[in-house]
């Protein structure tokens, strides 16, 4: 049981490149997100899908695609990369679906792609 | 919209010490809050969860507390280790909405010294 997995662990890109960060979970979760987290601040969410089939905005969506592939892979593309996305990119997953989450639903979160645009 | 602050960002502190870790949030009508750790390029890791009708949570020589109505919550490490040296986060989880999302705070840093 390998909990969430990211793909790659870093990364670096030139302005204006793309790439696809990949997400999978074993744990037969609903929800799937994608976070970032940068320097001094919070985890901040950028999409999230609360079941297989369906996505939607976080807080900083702006220069994101997703895909949820199906109820295990969810992945983060990136269509033309700026310096600004810089960051530590987090996916997690929890058991059910976010709108109808029970006080004691918890995410469970991969190690991290770690994202340098220069 | 939901703000969560936890001072101080960072603490070193000697083994052995009790401490505390603060976390205050800006709008009462919560869900549930969670601390996690986070370790140096790793992910997050549960540490509690307090549901808001609950007062506490326990675990090990953890002990997270909740005070909705003044918008806090603390986590105690009783009798600190080396190996507790981790930044912590504290998330809150909204109670209005279809999108019961988390809201991070940006962490404590602590250090516990040898």
């Amino acid at each position: 049981n390998a909990g969430v997995t990211q793909t790659p662990k870093f990364q670096v890109l030139k302005t204006g490149q793309s790439m696809t960060l990949q997400c999978a979970q074993d744990m037969n979760h609903n929800s799937m997100y994608w976070y970032r987290q940068d320097p001094g601040m919070g985890l901040r969410l950028i999409y999230y899908s609360a079941s297989e089939g369906t996505t939607d905005k976080g807080e900083v969506p702006n220069g994101y695609n997703v895909s949820r592939l199906n109820k295990r892979e969810f992945s983060l593309r990136l269509e033309s990369a700026a310096p600004s996305q810089t960051s530590v990119y987090f996916c997690a997953s929890s058991p059910t679906s976010s709108a109808w989450a029970t006080s004691t639903d918890t995410q469970y979160f991969g190690p991290g792609t770690r994202l340098t645009v220069l | 919209k939901q703000e969560v602050t936890q001072i101080p960002a960072a603490l070193s502190v000697p083994e052995g010490e009790n401490l505390v870790l603060n976390c205050s949030f800006t709008d009462s009508a919560i869900y549930n809050l969670q601390w996690f750790r986070q370790d140096p390029g790793k992910g997050l890791t549960s540490l509690l969860l307090i549901q808001s009708s609950q007062r506490e949570q326990t675990s090990g020589r953890l002990n997270a507390s909740l005070d909705k109505s003044s918008g806090r919550s603390t986590l105690y490490i009783a009798a600190s280790q080396p190996g507790d040296s981790a930044t912590y986060l504290c998330a809150v989880r909204q109670g209005s909405g279809s999108a019961r999302q988390l809201t991070f705070g940006s962490g404590t840093q602590l250090t516990v010294l040898p």
